[in-house]
């Protein structure tokens, strides 16, 4: 069955640093969605990716399709204490929705 | 607010008990998806529907159902419960299937006692 594994798990960070959250999946995927949860609230939709190495920025904000449609990436540069929060992966793949386990973002002022 | 109502937002209740959660879907959206979040299974998908009817299934235990109603929005009924089913249990609807980011609610957080 499908798997997704999503990592880290936690990245504390000084504020201005980069950060960067990897999702894999073990089949490919026709294509991927990245969401933000802020501590006590609630998944937002950030990005969907859909072709084959596709790049994505929003701001600061850059989302990567791998080419096998295996993987994506979401990069920050420069965090700010704005983007603490969980950022999930979620994908379709065989008539089901998986997320990825998240990665937990702390930024240090 | 994001256009997705869920109700109640808290609920605490009594192992063996039924509740029901509500969720209204954003305007103009057909889709509404059900998924559970708990510290320990992380984010799950339990069920979708489109417009009224099934159209996929995730981990949805026997003992929860869904239903989607003609005015598009859904109820979850959680039955014969289980101190594990405590969690946050989210909505999210979206235009259409699969392929569209989801708009989704702040939750029902339930508390199974």
């Amino acid at each position: 069955g499908q798997q997704v594994m999503q990592i880290p798990q936690y990245q504390h960070v000084q504020e201005g640093e980069d950060f960067t959250t990897y999702c894999n999946s073990s089949t490919t995927l026709s294509n991927i969605q990245w969401y933000k949860q802020r501590p006590g609230g609630h998944p937002v939709f950030l990005i969907q990716l859909v072709k084959s190495g596709e790049v994505k920025k929003q701001k600061r904000l850059t989302f990567q399709f791998g080419e096998a449609k295996k993987n994506s990436s979401l990069h920050i540069t420069a965090t700010q204490t704005t983007d603490v929060g969980t950022y999930f992966c979620y994908l379709y793949n065989f008539n089901k929705f998986y997320f990825g386990s998240g990665t937990k973002l702390n930024v240090k002022p | 607010d994001s256009g997705v109502t869920q109700t109640p937002k808290h609920l605490i209740t009594a192992t063996g008990q039924r509740v029901t959660l509500r969720c209204s879907p954003r305007s103009g959206d057909l889709s509404v998806y059900w998924y559970q979040q708990s510290l320990d299974q992380g984010l799950q998908f339990l069920i979708q529907y489109y417009n009224g009817e099934e159209r996929a299934k995730g981990n949805i235990l026997e003992r929860f159902s869904a239903q989607q109603f003609p005015d598009l929005h859904s109820e979850l009924n959680l039955s014969s419960l289980e101190l594990g089913d405590s969690a946050l249990y989210f909505c999210a609807s979206s235009v259409g299937t699969s392929l569209y980011g989801y708009t989704f609610g702040s939750g029902t957080r339930l508390t199974v006692v």
